[in-house]
């Protein structure tokens, strides 16, 4: 069965320090990958997203993620954080090979960030 | 810039009682979604309509019903509440396609009690 891991539930980060967020996906075939972002109170904003082509994608906000087929992971990253870069951050794989656009969601990490 | 408009934001029911949520897009999306969240759960479909007429079930359905009224509007009702019904409730809304990424509202908190 389809699934969506995110290890880390709570990361703290420094601002100004860089950030890697991990999710591991599990899907027979080449998965269709997004990465949400949910502020305080605030409803989920896509950040980017993944279908083919180069690994390496960018996102909004300065935020990228590669794809790493061997490793079935799609891990986010950003340079050097700010302090409004505090959110809940959602991995998400697309459901299944029919066109419906239902999303399998991981459990989501929270990133702090200390001054 | 209204995007997907959620009503009500708040709402505190006592077990038993019913209520619906609302949820419209002004997007043109064929498709639309209602998830609830829960701590530690990341976010879960309950229902989902891939276009006007038409709804299928989630993972999570069970105490839930939905209705897609027109292409802007599909709304969640809850029969008879319960407190395990006690969540973060989020529409979202899309274009047809795996490929497509998913607009979402704000939220309804709800408390069930």
């Amino acid at each position: 069965a389809q699934s969506v891991t995110q290890p880390d539930i709570h990361i703290t980060v420094s601002e100004g320090a860089s950030l890697e967020l991990r999710c591991n996906y599990s899907y027979g075939a080449t998965p269709y990958l997004f990465w949400y972002v949910q502020s305080p109170g605030q409803g989920l904003q896509l950040l980017l997203k993944y279908f083919s082509g180069d690994t390496l994608v960018q996102g909004i906000k300065g935020f990228e993620a590669e794809f790493k087929r061997s490793q079935s992971s799609f891990n986010l990253r950003k340079p050097s954080v700010h302090w409004s870069d505090a959110a809940e951050y959602f991995c998400a794989v697309a459901r299944g090979s029919s066109n419906t656009g239902k999303l399998i969601f991981g459990q989501g990490t929270t990133l702090q960030v200390k001054p | 810039n209204a995007g997907v408009t959620q009503t009500p934001k708040f709402q505190v029911l006592k077990t038993g009682q019913s209520m619906t949520l609302q949820c419209a897009q002004d997007m043109n999306h064929n498709s639309m979604y209602w998830y609830r969240q829960d701590p530690g759960m990341g976010l879960r479909l309950i229902y989902y309509s891939a276009s006007e007429g038409t709804t299928d079930k989630g993972e999570v359905p069970n105490g839930y019903n939905v209705s897609r009224l027109n292409k802007r509007e599909f709304s969640l009702r809850l029969e008879s509440a319960a407190p395990s019904q006690t969540s973060v409730y989020f529409c979202a809304s899309s274009r047809t396609g795996r490929d497509q990424p998913q607009h979402f509202g704000d939220g309804t908190r709800l408390s069930i009690l």
